[in-house]
């Protein structure tokens, strides 16, 4: 049973430009949540999809933007990329029936501004 | 003042030690508490969550919640070098949201 799997898993940028990660969700999950998680740090709330609607968003940038697909996967957008994007970025994916706080992780894509 | 703090670490103790590791909130609205646990290079992994005050055991590990002092616990007994990872507490809020602490890193010395 695949779990979620995330591409790419590493990549380079540099300011300004614009990259899009990608997520597929635990087999049976329907919802999909991205965090961005600096080092040394916990991960931070980016926003949340289910029914291919953004359902919840925390503090970031409207530069951040995402997506979902009728087959549960997504993609997560950040345009004019800033030096502070450089993060290790999590797509983790649930479903209600489990419950909001049981999330499974994917092993992240690490992205790197330049 | 961020809502969650937790020790960063590192904490290096040697195996078959019995393990602590701490977090403490600010927001008394949290119900449901959640221990991660992360390896390197791989994304967090759910080990135990609790709703409300108390303790619940899973094998090696304990979590406890004491909601009056607002401090929550993960105790690992006889420590393994598997062990070895990245701790992260993390709080639902009414919003749903995940509230996660920096983590601590743990190192279980051979």
């Amino acid at each position: 049973d695949a779990g979620v799997t995330q591409s790419p898993t590493h990549l380079i940028k540099t300011r300004g430009q614009q990259v899009t990660l990608r997520c597929s969700p635990k087999s049976g999950h329907d919802t999909v949540s991205w965090y961005q998680q600096a080092l040394g740090q916990g991960p931070q709330f980016i926003f949340q999809y289910y029914e291919e609607e953004e359902r919840q968003r925390g503090n970031f940038p409207d530069r951040f933007s995402g997506h979902q697909f009728p087959n549960y996967s997504s993609e997560l957008n950040v345009n004019a990329l800033l030096l502070g994007d450089s993060a290790l970025y999590l797509c983790a994916s649930s479903t209600l029936t489990l419950g909001a706080n049981v999330l499974t992780f994917g092993a992240g894509s690490r992205l790197t501004v330049l | 003042q961020k809502e969650v703090e937790q020790d960063p670490g590192p904490l290096s103790v040697p195996e078959g030690a019995i393990v602590s590791l701490n977090c403490t909130y600010s927001n008394s609205a949290f119900q449901y508490f959640m221990w991660y646990r992360q390896y390197s290079r791989k994304g967090p992994e759910l080990l135990m969550y609790t709703y409300s005050s108390g303790n619940k055991e899973d094998g090696r590990f304990t979590a406890q919640v004491d909601k009056s002092s607002k401090y929550i616990s993960l105790f690992i007994r006889d420590s393994q070098p598997s062990d070895s990872a990245t701790y992260l507490c993390a709080m639902l809020n009414s919003n749903y949201q995940l509230i996660w602490g920096a983590g601590t890193k743990l190192i279980i010395k051979p």
